[in-house]
């Protein structure tokens, strides 16, 4: 079964600040998929990045990056001087590569408020 | 492209009723999936359909169920709704493996 931890609930920054959001996975699976996403309080569900099983290049996107390392089965999200506007709940997700589909399998997420 | 659409964006019923939540995925995507969103549960999948066809399944009651029309537009129903039912209902189309969300349906059920 998968499952998809987040073990960080709520994170408090000051703008400016680095901040690195943590996910561990578990899975059974040789190829899956690894996302996250960004829930303002609009509600919408913002995707963010993708990882693939069997891509563990790390990169960074603009004040995003990623550490993807199947050894310890985590996936942790940077966001690079931080801003008031990335105030959200950040979800990590996981996917098998299935012929039913590509279910996402969310974690609790994390709650981050940066403030000025 | 236009995002996912989702109607309504608020609802109150009661206990008891019946409810139907509309979808609309961006133009191309043949995929769309539903979930639910509480505070206890998290976000839980529902289900996936398509091409009108049910690909996959939460593990939800049989009260909640979906279908999918030729143009792709999704509508989910909830019947017989029990408060726990109150929840943000969200779905997500799909081209790849990379999943876009409207922003959702709030449900509450009094």
């Amino acid at each position: 079964a998968q499952k998809v931890t987040q073990a960080q609930t709520e994170i408090s920054v000051v703008e400016k600040e680095d901040v690195t959001l943590d996910c561990v996975y578990e899975t059974r699976d040789t190829t899956y998929y690894l996302f996250w996403y960004k829930q303002p309080p609009s509600g919408e569900l913002v995707f963010l990045i993708r990882r693939n099983s069997f891509d563990e290049q790390n990169e960074i996107s603009g004040r995003y990056s990623w550490n993807f390392q199947k050894s310890t089965s985590s996936f942790n999200f940077t966001i690079t001087a931080s801003q008031v506007v990335d105030s959200a709940v950040y979800f990590c997700a996981l996917s098998e590569n299935s012929n039913s589909g590509y279910a996402l399998n969310f974690g609790k997420g994390t709650s981050l408020l940066v403030t000025p | 492209k236009a995002g996912v659409t989702q109607t309504p964006r608020y609802l109150i019923k009661t206990r008891g009723q019946q409810v139907t939540l509309s979808c609309s995925p961006i133009s191309g995507h043949r995929s769309v999936s539903w979930y639910q969103q509480t505070p206890g549960q998290g976000l839980q999948f529902l289900f996936e359909y398509f091409s009108e066809t049910q690909r996959n399944k939460g593990n939800f009651p049989g009260r909640f169920s979906g279908r999918q029309f030729s143009n792709s537009r999704s509508e989910m129903n909830v019947s017989t709704l029990e408060l726990g039912d109150s929840a943000l209902y969200l779905c997500a189309s799909r081209e790849s493996t990379e999943a876009f969300f409207g922003q959702g349906t709030r449900l509450t059920v009094v």
